[in-house]
């Protein structure tokens, strides 16, 4: 029962390239939700995206961030022209619409990718 | 909006003994509170849960947390320390979204330290 799967985990980028990161959720989940961890601080909520569907991105930065979810495939978060201080760990977590049960409202995570911006 | 305070940095204990990590929330709904654990270079561990029910929740590894409504608190607690207990925690809230699927929001994680 695979879990949560992050590629690449390391991903090394110039300045002014673009990064993606990609995420497949648990079997059976439908909800993904994309964090970022600053170096020494908490995680911080980005985007939460059903299939085809972007349904919260209050935390996403308003220019060069985009993510998607498409029907087929991975979540994919996309950091255009990336700058310095987008060096960071990216996580995935995903949850099911279970309603009851022991796992309901619980995000799994994956291992995270770490960016670094040379 | 939703918040949560860890209100430690780091907390010491020697194996054997007991711990605690504190963490308090502010919400304006029912909370649900949850915490995780990582390791250095890796994921987040979901450790436990607070939904509905009994305020004292049993997680993985022989934690659990006591939720306490009138002081607002979801403290993390384990009768006897391991070394391997070495991490940091995050305590996490649910936002008050509809459905079963909503954002987490995060404190700033307790570094944990267990002595021999």
């Amino acid at each position: 029962n695979a879990g949560v799967m992050q590629n690449p985990r390391h991903l090394v980028r110039r300045r002014g390239q673009e990064a993606r990161l990609r995420c497949s959720p648990m079997k059976g989940h439908s909800h993904v939700y994309w964090y970022r961890q600053l170096p020494e601080e908490g995680l911080k909520f980005m985007v939460y995206l059903q299939k085809e569907n972007i349904i919260d991105e209050s935390g996403m930065p308003k220019e060069r961030f985009s993510a998607e979810f498409p029907k087929e495939g991975p979540s994919i978060l996309r950091i255009q022209q990336v700058v310095r201080g987008d060096s960071a760990a990216y996580f995935c977590a995903s949850s099911s619409t279970w309603t009851s049960g022991t796992r309901t409202y619980t995000q799994y995570f994956g291992p995270g990718t770490r960016l670094t911006v040379l | 909006a939703q918040s949560v305070a860890q209100p430690e940095d780091q907390v010491k204990v020697a194996e054997g003994n007991p711990l605690t990590v504190k963490c308090t929330y502010s919400v304006s709904g029912n909370p649900y509170l949850f915490w995780y654990v990582q390791y250095p270079n890796r994921g987040l561990q979901f450790l436990l849960k607070y939904i509905t029910g009994d305020n004292l929740v049993k997680g993985s590894y022989g934690f659990e947390a006591e939720f306490n409504k009138s002081q607002t608190s979801f403290h993390l607690k384990k009768p006897s320390a391991l070394v391997s207990d070495s991490a940091l925690y995050f305590c996490a809230v649910r936002d008050t979204g509809t459905g079963t699927a909503s954002k987490l929001t995060f404190g700033t994680g307790t570094r944990l330290q267990v002595t021999l």
